[in-house]
């Protein structure tokens, strides 16, 4: 079962913020959200991840609703490089005797910039 | 410091052949994980490594198998080639500690013909 919901696709201006929403209403308190992205003909990038407080590094900033049940990656300043596939994922940080948890990819949000 | 290296990068086999390809983790990580990609069915979980150590296994038959040697590198193999095997195979690595992120490889888009 889908543990995300997301658009199937959004465009975004160049130079301007795009806002990627992800809809994940039965987190669990464990949860965090991971956020990757795929280029075509290329391996899942890493973006950022969080667990209830808005974070932001080089390349994103992710926003988490105090309910946890939805979030929403920015991207600052959306460039033509940033056309892409996004997934947003849910999963346990801390791994267990049985390993890493498998990452779950929905169909993510394919986000067009538009020059 | 260096990414997920996955050799080779593009392969063409025939079916009824077998494939076998290799997977670099960053340094220090000892999960390695393994995921096909197809058009249709998305990215799939194969299997997981750690400590030469099957963990996980995702629903994939037989001919789908795996290892991982003492420095943490891993090779999966694929016999008895099928034209549905055709795919992006990712391989994937983590510390398996705190701030346990995985990473992606650049991925082996193998096809079969």
């Amino acid at each position: 079962d889908a543990k995300t919901t997301q658009p199937p696709s959004m465009d975004c201006a160049e130079g301007r913020a795009a806002n990627l929403p992800c809809n994940h209403s039965t987190i669990s308190g464990n949860e965090y959200v991971y956020w990757y992205r795929q280029i075509h003909s290329q391996g899942p990038q890493y973006i950022i991840h969080g667990l209830k407080n808005n974070e932001t590094n080089e390349m994103a900033s992710l926003i988490i609703t105090e309910d946890r049940k939805s979030s929403t990656l920015i991207l600052p300043h959306a460039t033509l490089r940033d056309t892409a596939v996004y997934y947003c994922i849910v999963r346990g940080l801390i791994p267990t005797n049985f390993g890493n948890e498998k990452l779950t990819f929905g169909t993510g949000t394919r986000l067009t910039i538009i020059p | 410091k260096a990414g997920v290296t996955q050799t080779p990068r593009y392969l063409i086999k025939t079916r009824g052949q077998q494939v076998t390809l290799s997977c670099s983790p960053i340094s220090g990580h000892r999960s390695v994980s393994w995921y096909q990609q197809t058009p249709g069915q998305g990215l799939q979980f194969l299997f997981e490594y750690f400590s030469e150590t099957q963990r996980n296994k995702g629903n994939f038959p037989g001919r789908f198998s795996g290892r991982q040697f003492s420095n943490s590198r891993s090779e999966m193999n694929v016999s008895t080639l099928e034209l549905g095997d055709s795919a992006l195979y990712l391989c994937a690595s983590s510390l398996m500690t705190d701030g346990n992120t995985i990473y992606f490889g650049e991925g082996s888009w193998l096809t079969v013909v």
